[in-house]
């Protein structure tokens, strides 16, 4: 059965730092997401991303952070540069409407 | 804006017996409900869902959940629990219906089934 996969598991960076995380949705959906659960905490939707392009996005996914498609397979969340409060478990899901499969998720740690 | 409550952070519970982990939630507008579930250092599965027919719906491994559209409820339950149910259980909703897809989580029940 197709799941959605993530790369790394766990990333430690340091303030300031671009990350980048990736995933890699099942192959025939048409949604993607990114949520991110900071530990001890409810997991919050980032932003969607349909027809590639950003379908939505909540008032956590400010400046600092973008997406991509960049080559038809690959989904991507960057943050420009990391503060403390980033640190979190980062979910990306893929799904065509209205289900959503999450991936295992990236541990991200910033010191 | 749509809320859901989980008012049950933690539920033990003793093997065999029957469990209910309640999930409530908050829209003006019709709405998908969905339950996950999170094994202990793993991602988020799904488990069941509701999207319209049948407001009872099961999963493969004997949990089931109903929605109560006057209630705004989708409360999940299991007739008879095993050890490897032990996990944290997040309630979701998403909608309007033909809308946008972001879900909405409840903080989360963790089940802990003890021999």
């Amino acid at each position: 059965e197709p799941e959605v996969t993530q790369t790394p598991s766990h990333q430690v960076t340091q303030m300031g730092q671009e990350v980048i995380l990736r995933c890699v949705p099942i192959s025939n959906h048409l949604y993607f997401y990114w949520y991110r659960q900071i530990l001890g905490q409810k997991v919050e939707f980032l932003v969607s991303f349909y027809n590639n392009e950003i379908s939505e996005k909540s008032e956590i996914f400010d400046d600092q952070f973008s997406v991509e498609r960049p080559d038809g397979s690959n989904f991507t969340l960057k943050i420009r540069s990391t503060k403390l409060e980033d640190s979190a478990m980062y979910f990306c899901a893929s799904g065509n409407s209205p289900v959503a499969y999450f991936g295992p998720g990236t541990r991200l740690t910033v010191t | 804006a749509q809320s859901v409550t989980q008012l049950d952070s933690q539920v033990p519970v003793f093997e065999e017996a029957p469990v209910e982990l309640r999930c409530n939630y908050s829209s003006s507008v019709s709405v998908y409900l969905f339950w996950y579930v999170q094994y202990p250092n793993q991602g988020l599965q799904l488990l069941l869902k509701y999207l319209s027919g049948s407001t009872l719906v099961e999963s493969i491994n004997g949990f089931e959940a109903e929605f109560n559209k006057s209630q705004t409820s989708f409360h999940l339950r299991k007739p008879s629990v095993h050890i490897s149910d032990t996990a944290e259980y997040f309630c979701a909703v998403s909608g309007p219906k033909g809308g946008g897809n972001k879900l909405t989580f409840g903080t989360g029940t963790q089940l802990k089934v003890e021999l």
